[in-house]
């Protein structure tokens, strides 16, 4: 059973509000990843941190921004939301040196904006 | 191009029958091959992860296996139950950086009637 939580679940929001998605894990890992997933498609790396102050962008452009301050800790901010942003974000989390490590995903954020 | 490629994108099968996943990827260099079961609405979880030396890897009801020199997986999943209905997805990690990139399918989608 993976340790790794994201709130909210679900959310609805308006065009240009700010939101935050919580990602937190308990099992100390030092990778932690978010991921956006459309329905029925593959699932994108947006963002990835190797630890504490550790940031960097993934492949899938995104308006998003992330931060690393404790290690337990991801989340994911959106300054404006558009509808374009609407999709679902997934969090996950993995050991750092050993090839083939299990990397542990959260239930995932559907975020839809009206 | 690295590609995951998943087949069939979708199936249906009756409860208590066996059926076979395929995966093909061209992702190089290869590093490890992990499958992962997604229920609708949640996150991924893991069922295997095979390395490029392993060419089986069982998980209760789930055996996958691994051809590493035609770069082809199976997920075969064995008497099945209401509970499997759920898409199951191949990942696949190169070595061509520190991150060990995941290169996603876009996943069978498998219902399982009773």
């Amino acid at each position: 059973e993976a340790d790794i939580y994201q709130t909210p679940r679900y959310l609805v929001i308006g065009t240009g509000k700010k939101i935050t998605l919580e990602c937190s894990q308990t099992m100390g890992h030092d990778k932690m990843y978010w991921y956006q997933q459309d329905p029925g498609m593959e699932l994108h790396l947006i963002h990835y941190s190797y630890g504490v102050n550790s940031t960097e962008k993934g492949d899938l452009s995104s308006e998003s921004t992330v931060s690393r301050i404790r290690t337990e800790h991801f989340p994911l901010t959106l300054e404006s939301a558009r509808p374009s942003h609407t999709s679902q974000y997934l969090c996950a989390s993995s050991e750092t040196d050993r090839d083939g490590n299990t990397i542990y995903f959260g239930e995932g954020s559907w975020l839809t904006v009206v | 191009k690295n590609q995951v490629e998943q087949s069939p994108q979708s199936l249906i099968i009756l409860e208590g029958k066996n059926c076979t996943l395929q995966c093909n990827y061209t992702v190089s260099p290869f590093s490890n091959l992990r499958w992962y079961k997604q229920d609708t609405g949640r996150g991924p979880v893991s069922l295997t992860i095979m390395t490029f030396s392993e060419n089986t890897k069982s998980n209760g009801r789930y055996t996958a296996t691994l051809d590493a020199d035609t770069k082809q997986s199976s997920l075969h999943i064995t008497a099945s139950q209401l509970s499997d209905s759920a898409s199951y997805i191949c990942v696949v990690s190169d070595r061509g950086s520190t991150l060990g990139r995941l290169y996603f399918g876009r996943g069978t989608q498998l219902t399982v009637w009773p």
